[in-house]
């Protein structure tokens, strides 16, 4: 079945200090979504991209679409406490959304 | 007013025993969904209505039977409770059935299965 990886499965970084998370799908996405989980919360969407190779910016966060359309990546510049949490990507394929395993973040003050 | 809620948030129960979790959604959605998210985060959809029907059904126990009175409400029964159904349970409503309409997610029922 279609799996979605994402890498790393944690991080641990100092209020600043960039981070990135990487989605790889064995299959071709007809799209990609993020979401945000916060620690005892449920997940939030974030944004949805569509093309191949697209680009789109949330103030500090950059989400990219693979020009395969089978990765995407999350990218936060200098990160803020509030960043804390796991972020999913979930590509879509055979009418359902399958989410990746996640990448937990730990912002330390 | 809350947009997809659940109840209970907190679900404590003895292997054997039947329980049901309740959702209702107040966004006007056609779609709701059910979600397992085990001990290491992973989100795995168990089933999807469209507006009182079934449209998904995942590789589950059938022992979990959802019920969709209502396109605002998806409610889940689970019989015979064993230990690995121990997780944290989601519901969730997006406009339309298509897997591109972002998903509004409830917040979740823990459930402790001793």
């Amino acid at each position: 079945g279609q799996q979605v990886m994402q890498i790393p499965q944690y991080q641990h970084v100092q209020e600043g200090e960039d981070f990135t998370t990487y989605c790889n799908s064995s299959t071709t996405l007809s799209n990609i979504q993020w979401y945000k989980q916060r620690p005892g919360g449920h997940p939030v969407f974030l944004i949805q991209l569509v093309k191949s190779g697209e680009v789109k910016k949330q103030k500090r966060l950059t989400f990219q679409f693979g020009e395969a359309k089978k990765n995407s990546s999350l990218h936060i510049t200098a990160t803020q406490t509030t960043d804390v949490g796991t972020y999913f990507c979930a590509g879509t394929g055979f009418q359902k959304l399958v989410f990746g395993t996640g990448t937990r973040l730990l912002v330390s003050p | 007013d809350t947009a997809v809620s659940q109840t209970p948030k907190y679900l404590v129960t003895q292997m054997g025993n039947d329980k049901s979790i309740k959702c209702e959604q107040n966004l006007g959605h056609d779609t709701m969904y059910w979600y397992k998210q085990d001990s290491k985060k992973f989100l795995k959809i168990m089933f999807s209505y469209n507006n009182k029907e079934l449209i998904i059904n995942e590789t589950v126990p059938n022992r979990f039977s959802p019920k969709s009175p209502d396109k605002a409400h998806l409610n889940l029964h689970i019989n015979s409770l064993e230990l690995g159904d121990s997780a944290v349970y989601f519901c969730a409503s997006s406009l339309l059935a298509a897997a591109s309409y972002e998903q509004y997610f409830g917040p979740g029922t823990r459930l402790t299965v001793t």
